[in-house]
């Protein structure tokens, strides 16, 4: 079984801190990703990567950065943390390659931040 | 740009109705096809997919798809539904063959009543 684990399932920080999501994969998976989910809105892409030390910006970028400099780890970086990044933060991974069955993301258990 | 929209928020069901989670996507290619689910408490996790062939899509816990080309959609069903099911569905698509981005619908929240 593939198993995604991130480093925290609650966070408490306060605004202007810079805030490390941490995010691991045992599956060798190529590709990995982080969302973020609020109600109402679904799951929306922050950044993604299609292998070690590459980045792609997702659909809201803003506001955070991305390192994968290991091929299972791929880190979510809030530069300083604001309120309106309380949210939910899901790393997914993927095999990648195009093909078929190699496009199914496994999900972690998901990070709850709250920024006060 | 690729979309995907679910047609309802929040469902609200009896024990044993049918279901029907309505889902379209905006893409004119070849797309490959998914629905996520997640339970209370857990972790997103693949209830189906669509890749090519046969339209009729079936996938855990009695869960079942149809793809229908011709109007983007692809709606989950479900004929008997049970408390257990309580949980968030997404839809999502991709472009095939690109090792492409997922695009999630926003999810619709169903809750089964014992």
């Amino acid at each position: 079984d593939v198993k995604v684990t991130q480093s925290s399932r609650y966070l408490v920080k306060r605004t202007g801190e810079k805030v490390f999501l941490e995010c691991v994969q045992d599956m060798d998976h190529e590709n990995m990703f982080w969302y973020r989910q609020d109600p109402g809105l679904g799951l929306r892409l922050i950044y993604f990567s299609y292998d070690v030390k590459m980045k792609e910006k997702g659909d809201i970028p803003e506001g955070y950065s991305v390192s994968r400099e290991k091929k299972e780890r791929f880190s979510l970086i809030l530069e300083s943390a604001s309120t309106n990044q309380t949210s939910m933060y899901l790393c997914a991974s993927r095999e990648g390659g195009g093909q078929a069955d190699q496009e199914t993301q496994y999900f972690g258990p998901g990070t709850r931040l709250l920024v006060l | 740009a690729q979309s995907v929209s679910q047609h309802n928020h929040h469902v609200i069901l009896s024990e044993a109705a049918s279901l029907e989670l309505g889902c379209n996507y905006s893409y004119g290619g070849t797309v490959n096809l998914f629905w996520y689910v997640q339970y209370p408490g857990q972790h997103l996790q693949l209830l189906l997919k669509y890749f090519s062939g046969d339209p009729l899509v079936k996938g855990i816990k009695g869960f079942e798809a149809e793809f229908i080309k011709s109007k983007f959609s692809f709606n989950l069903r479900k004929p008997s539904v049970q408390w257990s099911d309580t949980a968030e569905y997404f839809c999502a698509v991709n472009r095939a063959n690109r090792d492409d981005k997922i695009i999630f619908g926003k999810g619709t929240r169903l809750h089964i009543l014992p």
